[in-house]
């Protein structure tokens, strides 16, 4: 059964810092998602990393993925208020259509 | 940009009403899926269907139904609502194969449904 384990679970941070949120999954998968969710909104996609040894950036926020160690991460480079949010990470069962998901990193930013 | 629409934003409802949630997804996607999430919980799987007129059991099914009598449109239809099926309702589409995998999943804006 393939799992997925985000940590940390909460994190609060300092603007400015740089910080790591890590997603691990149990079982061998080539597609690892990133979602961002706003509190009382839906989830929007951030990345979708498809091969081992990829890397997406988008602005402070840098995706990676090695499918040996089953382990993607999400880099936060000098962190600012607005990615405060939470950050999911979601893996598709090769068996089927569905996605398995983390349970979601909080990450506040503080000023 | 593929839009996935529901028809509600918030929705009360009282106990024992049967409750119907829609979304509408104008990219010709052949995947649908209903979630709900809950705090602590995550993002638990419902149903989904791959195709029209094609349902499958996700992870939650028990006091939900649903419908795909046409491609765009996935309903989830809770027979007769509880106060246990309170919850935030997030339905997502995808294109499968290729494509689908480089996309990803596409969210609505998710409903809010209180049972009281």
């Amino acid at each position: 059964e393939l799992k997925v384990e985000q940590n940390p679970l909460f994190l609060s941070m300092q603007e400015g810092k740089n910080y790591t949120i890590y997603c691990n999954y149990s079982t061998t998968s080539d597609r690892l998602y990133w979602y961002r969710q706003d509190p009382g909104k839906s989830l929007e996609s951030l990345f979708v990393l498809l091969s081992n040894g990829a890397v997406k950036q988008e602005g402070r926020l840098m995706a990676s993925l090695d499918t040996k160690a089953r382990l993607s991460t999400l880099h936060i480079t000098a962190a600012v208020h607005d990615l405060s949010a939470t950050y999911f990470c979601a893996v598709d069962n090769n068996s089927n259509y569905q996605l398995i998901w983390g349970a979601g990193t909080k990450l506040i930013i503080k000023p | 940009d593929v839009k996935v629409t529901q028809s509600s934003r918030y929705l009360v409802k009282r106990t024992g009403e049967k409750v119907f949630l829609e979304c509408v997804q104008d990219m010709d996607h052949e995947n649908m899926f209903w979630y709900r999430q809950d705090p602590g919980l995550g993002l638990r799987l419902i149903y989904f269907s791959y195709d029209v007129k094609m349902k499958e059991k996700g992870d939650i099914p028990e006091g939900y139904s649903v419908s795909r009598e046409k491609k765009e449109r996935f309903s989830l239809i809770l027979e007769s609502a509880s106060t246990n099926q309170t919850s935030m309702y997030l339905c997502a589409s995808r294109k499968p194969g290729h494509m689908g995998s480089r996309i990803g999943y596409t969210f609505g804006s998710g409903t809010r449904l209180t049972v009281v």
